[in-house]
């Protein structure tokens, strides 16, 4: 496998399911990101992590928990999700950018296509 | 309110020419800018990025320009090939240390041959 790898490509999960989204990156990068894209919408940062720290957190609801247990793999899980909910699911890497001259350039896996129902 | 604004959803050209995609931005702290390209059931790939000390970058058929005082950029390719056809996203971040890319809506370009 190469570049930013996410599984599974499509779910549809009813409002009262637990699910998890993975994200795994062959890259050697130590920054992970989820994003969310709606509909006629921009990409919106949700998560970043940094060295397996969680740095941001653009006002996510909590039925959204992300999860990186090292760096090369990312987890975002849901629960108790609402129709509103339903978006394609982006997760990216860079090389941290923090004190190392960046910023750099993100590299995006194919995404998650989530339905709620 | 939108940082990043792409102002055509979609632009079509005939192969062989030119494809010029526009990109605003209001937040004068972004210093940092790149352009993405989508194909259907992808996720986004990185194309090519200027910093705010450059006016221009090019990378073979792509040229990107920068216009700090209008607070604009755009994406020039040239000539435009059909597997050129997809979404082009720009997106902006203020700079060194930065996690943050704020992205515009998109805009479609269709090379027709």
């Amino acid at each position: 496998e190469t570049g930013v790898t996410q599984t599974p490509r499509h779910l549809v999960m009813g409002m009262t399911n637990k699910k998890s989204l993975k994200c795994e990156q062959h890259l050697g990068h130590n920054a992970m990101y989820w994003y969310k894209q709606s509909a006629k919408k921009p990409l919106e940062l949700m998560f970043v992590y940094s060295l397996e720290e969680r740095v941001e957190n653009n006002s996510v609801p909590s039925r959204f928990s992300p999860e990186c247990p090292n760096s090369s793999h990312l987890f975002l899980h849901l629960h108790t999700l609402q129709p509103e909910d339903s978006a394609l699911y982006l997760c990216a890497s860079s090389q941290e950018p923090y004190g190392t001259g960046g910023p750099y350039e993100q590299y995006f896996g194919p995404g998650t296509r989530l339905t709620v129902t | 309110d939108q940082q990043v604004k792409q102002n055509s959803p979609s632009l079509s050209v005939q192969e062989g020419r030119i494809s010029i995609l526009n990109c605003d931005y209001t937040n004068s702290m972004f210093d940092y800018f790149l352009w993405y390209k989508k194909y259907p059931a992808e996720g986004p790939t990185f194309l090519i990025s200027i910093s705010s000390i450059k006016d221009k970058n090019e990378d073979g058929r792509f040229t990107v320009f920068l216009n700090k005082s209008a607070k604009h950029l755009s994406l020039h390719i040239v000539p435009s090939q059909p597997g050129d056809s997809a979404v082009y996203f720009c997106a902006a971040s203020e700079g060194a240390g930065s996690y943050q890319l704020t992205f515009g809506k998109g805009t479609k370009l269709s090379v027709i041959p």
